[in-house]
This record gives C-alpha cells, sequence and structure tokens, in this order.
C-alpha cells in the first residue's frame, strides 16, 4: 500500500538553527499537510498545500515557517530559527482529495531543541 | 474558524462498549473523519460520515447529526489493543482537515 515517507524519524538541533523536515506524499495524492503535535497535546495544523501554493496556514506557521514543493515529489517543512517551544512530532499527510478521502500520514518526524 | 471539542480521557473494560463523543462547530463541514492514535505514533483513519446516521465498519460504528453539530464513535468488544487516542476531525469545502483535542481511551482488564 502507498504511504507517505518523512526523514529524518529523529532530529535535536540547537536553538537558532535552521531545520529541514522532508517528505514524500502519496504519489498520485494533490494536496499536502504540515501539522504538529507537542507532547501529550492535539494535532494541530500547520499548512495546507495545493496546486503548488500554500491554500491555507494557521497562526503558529509564521514566517519561521516556510514550504516547499522542490521537485515532483518532495514537501519540506523548513522552521528558519528554531526556538525550544518548536519541539514536537511534526506530520505531513497527503490526500486526493475529494469528498470523502481521508488523508495520510507520515510516521512523523520527532524535533528536539535544546 | 473551527471549534471541535471531545471529552479528554474515558475508560472501559474488556469486552464492553464505549461510546466517544465530539461536538464541533465550523464555517464550513465537507465531512467528519475518525482517526485512532496510539501514543508515539501517526493517526491512522477509522471512518468517514458526511450524511447523517450511523456507519458501521465492524467493531466500530460512527454517527453524525450534522444539525446538532454532534458525532460519535462506538467501540463494540473492546479489545485492550483499543488503548489509544481517538481523534475526531472536520474537513472543510478547500480540504482542510481540523482536529479536535483527542479523547484517551484506556481499556481494563
Amino acid at each position: 500500500e502507498p504511504e507517505v515517507t518523512q526523514t529524518p524519524s529523529h532530529q535535536v538541533t540547537q536553538m537558532g538553527q535552521e531545520v529541514i523536515l522532508r517528505c514524500v506524499p502519496i504519489s498520485n495524492h494533490l494536496y499536502f499537510y504540515w501539522y504538529r503535535q507537542i507532547l501529550g497535546q492535539k494535532v494541530e495544523f500547520l499548512v495546507s498545500f495545493y496546486n503548488n501554493e500554500i491554500s491555507e496556514k494557521s497562526e503558529i506557521f509564521d514566517d519561521q515557517f516556510s514550504v516547499e514543493r522542490p521537485d515532483g515529489s518532495n514537501f519540506t517543512l523548513k522552521i528558519r530559527s528554531t526556538k525550544l517551544e518548536d519541539s514536537a512530532m511534526y506530520f505531513c499527510a497527503s490526500s486526493s482529495g475529494g469528498s470523502g478521502n481521508t488523508i495520510y500520514f507520515g510516521e512523523g518526524s520527532w524535533l528536539t531543541v535544546v | 474558524g473551527q471549534n471541535i471539542d471531545q471529552p479528554t480521557e474515558m475508560t472501559a473494560t474488556e469486552g464492553a462498549i464505549v461510546q466517544i463523543n465530539c461536538t464541533y462547530q465550523t464555517s464550513g463541514f465537507n465531512g467528519l473523519f475518525w482517526y485512532q492514535q496510539h501514543a508515539g505514533e501517526a493517526p491512522t483513519f477509522l471512518s468517514y460520515n458526511v450524511l447523517d446516521g450511523l456507519e458501521e465498519k465492524g467493531r466500530f460504528s460512527s454517527f453524525l447529526s450534522r444539525s446538532k453539530g454532534y458525532s460519535y464513535l462506538l467501540l463494540k468488544e473492546l479489545q485492550m489493543k483499543d488503548s489509544a487516542s481517538y481523534l475526531c476531525a472536520v474537513v472543510d469545502y478547500g480540504q482542510n482537515f481540523v482536529f479536535g483535542p483527542g479523547t484517551r481511551l484506556s481499556v481494563l482488564p
């Protein structure tokens, strides 16, 4: 069964450093998402991406965050200057769109900012 | 905007039935999904409702009332492996999925 893959699975970074989280969505999907989940808390929406542009973003997704689809397969989330509170699990997800079609999540990238 | 509410925690006994409720207030509605999430893992799809009524899928059923902004997930014949968080998510016409806070279910022997 096709799946969303994410790398790295774990990353430890120093505060102020830039981090890039990578995702390969399911190949025929059109909608791409990033979510984050701070330990023990809810799954929070960051950004959605469709037709090569951001379709919606949350208040969390400030100027420190950016997304790119540099080629036909990868979908990346960049955090420009990490803060301690960015420590979380970051999930990439994709969907084919249309009524009733679920989003499929990757296994997540666990980011620890020290 | 979207506001989604679920109970924080529930406890039930192996073999029993449990109902997990979800209420929502949304500016746009194009369906409601339920996901299961084990600790440290990604959410996985359980069920989908867009019309009012009950959808049954084996031990899991989900109900939706759009006029009341209400859904529930019913789990029958509970097993220990059902101990997990259960998330409801509302999707709008822009294909944006917004998740509720999740309900942590503990199944006891």
